[in-house]
C-alpha cells in the first residue's frame, strides 16, 4: 500500500527560486528519503533522514523530517532547468527492507 | 561501472503471452526488488528478495512471477494471467541492511506495452 501522500501535485516555478515539496506518511518509519526521476527513466536517490534527526543537507537540498506531525518537507534553493522532473518521497518502516512510495510532485523549472 | 541493468527497454506482448523482464546488478546487493509504476502513479511493489533462492510478493504480485538463481539476477515475467500490463517496470537493488543507509539503486526501467 502507499504510504507517502507528496503536495502539491504539480509545482511550477521560474529559474533560481526556491522549490519546496512536502510528503505526509501514516505508519511509523524507520527513515524517510527522497528520490528524482525524470521523465521516462529510473529513480535516482536523493537524500536520506533517519528517524532521530530532524534536518539533513546535501548541495542544494535540504529534508526536514517532523515524526510527531508524519510529515517531511523537501527544499530544492536556486532551482535550475536540471531540476525539472518528479520528486516522490518514500518511507521504510522499522526492520524493514521495503520501500512503500508515493506518487510524487512534478516540478517544472521555467528557465 | 556499477549499476543496474534492465532489459529490453521496450516490451510489446500479445494478448495470452508470457513475457520476461530481464534485471542484472553487478553492485553485489542482496536484495533486489520490482516495481509497477503508471502514468502519474506511484510505484506499486510487485515482488521481492531478500536473498538467493527466497523472495516475497508484493502488494500487486497476481499475473506476475519471478526468480532468484543468481545474485546479480531477478527476472520478472508478466504471465497471461495479468490482465493489465500495460506499465513502466521498475527493477531496484539495495544492500543487506542498506536501507537504512544507502537507500535503493534503480535500473532505467522497461516500457511494457500490450498490442
Amino acid at each position: 500500500s502507499q504510504q507517502g501522500e507528496e503536495d502539491p501535485q504539480a509545482l511550477s516555478i521560474q529559474e533560481g527560486e526556491n522549490a519546496t515539496m512536502n510528503c505526509s506518511y501514516k505508519t511509523s518509519i524507520n527513515n524517510l528519503q527522497w528520490y528524482r526521476q525524470n521523465s521516462g527513466r529510473g529513480l535516482v536517490h536523493l537524500i536520506l533522514i533517519r528517524s532521530n534527526e530532524r534536518e539533513k543537507h546535501s548541495g542544494r537540498l535540504r529534508v526536514t523530517l517532523d515524526t510527531s506531525k508524519k510529515s517531511s518537507s523537501l527544499l530544492i534553493t536556486a532551482s535550475r532547468a536540471a531540476d525539472t522532473a518528479s520528486y516522490f518521497c518514500a518511507t521504510a518502516g522499522a526492520g524493514s527492507y521495503q520501500l512503500t512510495f508515493g506518487k510524487g510532485t512534478k516540478l517544472s523549472v521555467i528557465p | 561501472d556499477g549499476g543496474i541493468t534492465q532489459s529490453p527497454k521496450y516490451l510489446f506482448r500479445k494478448e495470452g503471452q508470457n513475457v520476461t523482464l530481464s534485471c542484472e546488478q553487478n553492485l553485489n546487493h542482496d536484495a533486489m526488488y520490482w516495481y509497477r509504476q503508471d502514468p502519474g502513479q506511484g510505484l506499486r511493489l510487485i515482488y521481492y528478495s531478500q536473498i538467493v533462492n527466497d523472495f516475497q510478493k508484493g502488494d500487486i504480485a497476481e499475473g506476475y512471477s519471478v526468480s532468484r538463481e543468481k545474485k546479480e539476477s531477478f527476472p520478472l515475467t508478466v504471465t497471461s494471467a495479468q490482465k493489465n500490463p500495460t506499465a513502466f517496470y521498475l527493477c531496484a537493488s539495495s544492500m543487506s541492511g542498506g536501507i537504512d543507509n544507502y537507500g535503493y539503486t534503480f535500473g532505467s526501467g522497461t516500457r511494457l506495452t500490450v498490442v
